[in-house]
């Protein structure tokens, strides 16, 4: 089976950095995906990283820890249009399992 | 369109009856998913497909049927609806089960069963 822990909230202000993270105890381990969903949309692809270290994407990165379970995204120069959930999905052999996502909310 | 797109967006039933969500995507994606999204559950998988006539059980199949016949159209029924079932339905495709492929979503369906 799959356990996928992140945190439930986070609050942050414009133009800071935040960091969420996302642990995971799973039976199978192909690679972990963050994917963003604004309140009422689809959830849209961030970022995947299947090997260990850190993937850089604009003001977004992702790091992951294999023999950790363990994973982050790191937001950078935080934007209002950042607030958002933010879902961790580990993937298995055709699927991916999504942890319940992280809400956070940016303030001016 | 190009995409990925679900009918209806929104749908109110009464218990028991059938209800089937209508998923389609245009970019001849081998696999399609559904998943349910609900508050203090996240995002949970229902069914899948490989390919045509190929479909699997995910995290929670029970109460809802599908069928793959054609590439494109990947439809959920469920067979009678119960209160339970009330949750956003979100229908996904990716280019093949491999590693790193992303999953591309619909916009969704929102439905509540009275």
């Amino acid at each position: 089976g799959q356990n996928i822990d992140q945190p439930t909230e986070m609050t942050a202000t414009e133009g800071a950095i935040v960091q969420i993270n996302c642990t995971y105890q799973t039976s199978g381990f192909n690679g972990l995906f963050w994917y963003q969903q604004h309140a009422g949309e689809a959830p849209t692809f961030l970022s995947y990283n299947v090997l260990d270290g850190l993937e850089e994407k604009g003001r977004f990165s992702s790091f992951l820890s294999r023999s950790k379970g363990y994973s982050y995204l790191l937001l950078k120069e935080l934007q209002m249009k950042d607030s958002a959930s933010y879902l961790c999905a580990v993937e298995g052999y055709s699927t991916l399992t999504f942890g319940k996502g992280t809400m956070l909310l940016v303030s001016p | 369109d190009a995409g990925i797109t679900q009918s209806p967006r929104y749908k109110i039933t009464e218990t028991g009856r059938q209800v089937t969500l209508m998923c389609h995507q245009t970019w001849s994606h081998s696999y399609m998913f559904w998943y349910r999204q609900d508050l203090g559950h996240g995002l949970r998988l229902i069914y899948y497909s490989a390919a045509a006539d190929i479909t699997d059980k995910g995290e929670v199949p029970d109460g809802y049927v599908v069928s793959r016949s054609k590439t494109e159209n990947f439809p959920l029924t469920l067979e009678s609806a119960t209160r339970s079932q009330t949750s956003v339905y979100f229908c996904a495709s990716s280019d093949s089960g491999g590693s790193g492929n992303e999953q591309f979503f619909g916009p969704g369906t929102r439905l509540t069963v009275l």
